[in-house]
């Protein structure tokens, strides 16, 4: 059973426009979480992270935002631009747990049209 | 700094044979893992290593061997190649730790595997 959930595998957005990514969780014990970026042929590249104390981060166009209530995060990129097109990765961990291991979503593929 | 490298990129196996997929990292990080991406699963953990010496089971570590003699190096043996294996693997290295950010990890570009 997949703790950490991304339900859309892919979005389509128009340059400018803003992108939302969604990633739900399963684990209470959960309290780190981070967005992470994939281009083909690479590596993932990490985004930007919350912790469970916040409900907001902020990063230039990137903001994530934590319902802990709802277990629910989203990546709100504003605006879009085409090289954002990747796969957006949602991953959760307990800090300090298990070598800070990271449990991953499947994915949500972005496609930015320009 | 080359970060996180990955050696080799691609490999084609026959079922049954062994090999080793290298990782080397070049930051000092105490922490090491491996991970297997496959289509609709996101990215799985394998292996991981909190220091030299120490490794431990991820998710998915059944045909998997690791080793952690070094703080550089952590290479993830195949012992018996399964067309099952035929995924993407990332090498991850990060610093370990309780503290804020320490989760953040840096990956390898990967290693494509494919058993035939």
């Amino acid at each position: 059973d997949q703790q950490v959930k991304q339900n859309s595998p892919s979005l389509s957005v128009q340059e400018g426009r803003i992108s939302i990514l969604n990633c739900d969780y399963t684990n209470s014990m959960f309290d780190y979480f981070l967005w992470y970026k994939k281009y083909p042929a690479e590596g993932p590249t990490f985004l930007i992270s919350i912790s469970s104390i916040k409900d907001k981060n902020e990063d230039g166009r990137f903001t994530v935002f934590l319902n802990k209530s709802a277990k629910h995060l989203s990546l709100h990129i504003v605006p879009s631009q085409p090289g954002d097109s990747a796969v957006y990765f949602c991953a959760a961990s307990e800090i300090g747990n298990a070598g800070n291991m990271l449990t991953f979503g499947g994915g949500t593929r972005l496609m930015v049209k320009p | 700094n080359a970060g996180v490298t990955q050696t080799p990129k691609f490999q084609v196996l026959k079922t049954g044979q062994s090999m080793t997929l290298q990782c080397a990292q070049d930051m000092n990080h105490e922490y090491m893992s491996w991970y297997r991406q496959d289509p609709g699963m996101g990215l799985r953990l394998i292996h991981y290593s909190v220091g030299a010496g120490i490794t431990d089971q991820g998710e998915v570590p059944n045909g998997y061997n690791v080793s952690r003699s070094t703080t550089e190096d952590f290479p993830l043996r195949l012992l018996s190649a399964a067309p099952s294996q035929t995924s993407v693997y990332f090498c991850a290295s990060g610093t370990g730790g309780p503290w804020d950010g320490a989760n953040v990890l840096t990956f390898g570009a990967g290693s494509r595997l494919t058993v035939l």
